[in-house]
């Protein structure tokens, strides 16, 4: 299987700064044949399902402020939020569909300071 | 719309049956890849299964063997039996599209609760 880690486990910032939270994976999850990364990640906020913000490693999803960006290949991801928002206290989580059994990081909770 | 509405939860004895069902709107379920992803009580992510558009599945490590994942085209359904419970089986339980080769899971349910408990 392979292992997703999340660093670090919880965040607090002030507003305005920058969040970074990296993920590791025990494997690529780099398909070479069309060269993405098979790498997403998402937000969850209490009593809501996880959004989805950032699909193949860098790609935003429609409707998501760029303030949030993502980078990395292979197997080491950040996941960037810029000017952090009140909005933005959540917990956040990668998660890898390259293969089965998919699995997502252990979470990072980002908090204000 | 796309919208993913699940039910069935509820509490149930150690070693009981269940079976969850997620209503879908705004696309065909045998269209699309579907899976179930369970969430523990405080705890993170587990991806359960998944069943393709030709209708494989595959399950995770922890279920497979008890649990079975299915959908009904005539209903637009996707459905979870969910037999053998244990007390580590409790958490809230998502109907998600996806992931399917490239694309990410991009719509998830809001979730129902099994509780598996004496």
């Amino acid at each position: 299987d392979i292992v997703m880690t999340q660093s670090p486990d919880s965040l607090a910032l002030s507003l305005g700064e920058r969040a970074t939270i990296n993920c590791k994976s025990s494997q690529s999850v780099l398909y070479r044949s069309n060269n993405k990364n098979y790498l997403a990640w998402y937000q969850q906020k209490p009593g809501q399902p996880p959004k989805l913000l950032i699909y193949w490693a860098s790609t935003r999803e429609s409707g998501v402020p760029d303030r949030f960006s993502g980078s990395g290949s292979g197997t080491d991801f950040t996941l960037t939020i810029n000017t952090l928002q009140a909005e933005d206290v959540a917990l956040y989580y990668c998660h890898q569909y390259y293969t089965t059994p998919y699995t997502f990081g252990q979470g990072t909770m980002l908090e204000i300071k | 719309e796309v919208q993913l509405v699940e039910s069935g939860g509820g509490q149930v004895q150690p070693g009981g049956s269940l079976r969850l069902s997620c209503a879908v709107s705004g696309f065909t379920v045998n269209t699309k890849y579907m899976s179930w992803v369970r969430q523990a009580p405080g705890k993170g992510l587990e991806w359960v299964s998944v069943i393709d558009t030709s209708g494989s599945t595959y399950y995770a490590a922890s279920v497979k063997g008890r649990f079975t994942i299915s959908r009904d085209n005539s209903k637009n359904t996707l459905s979870l039996q969910m037999n053998s419970l244990r007390a580590e089986d409790t958490a809230v339980y998502h109907c998600v599209r996806g992931p399917a080769n490239q694309w990410p899971i991009d719509y998830w349910g809001q979730g129902t609760l099994v509780t598996v408990s004496s």
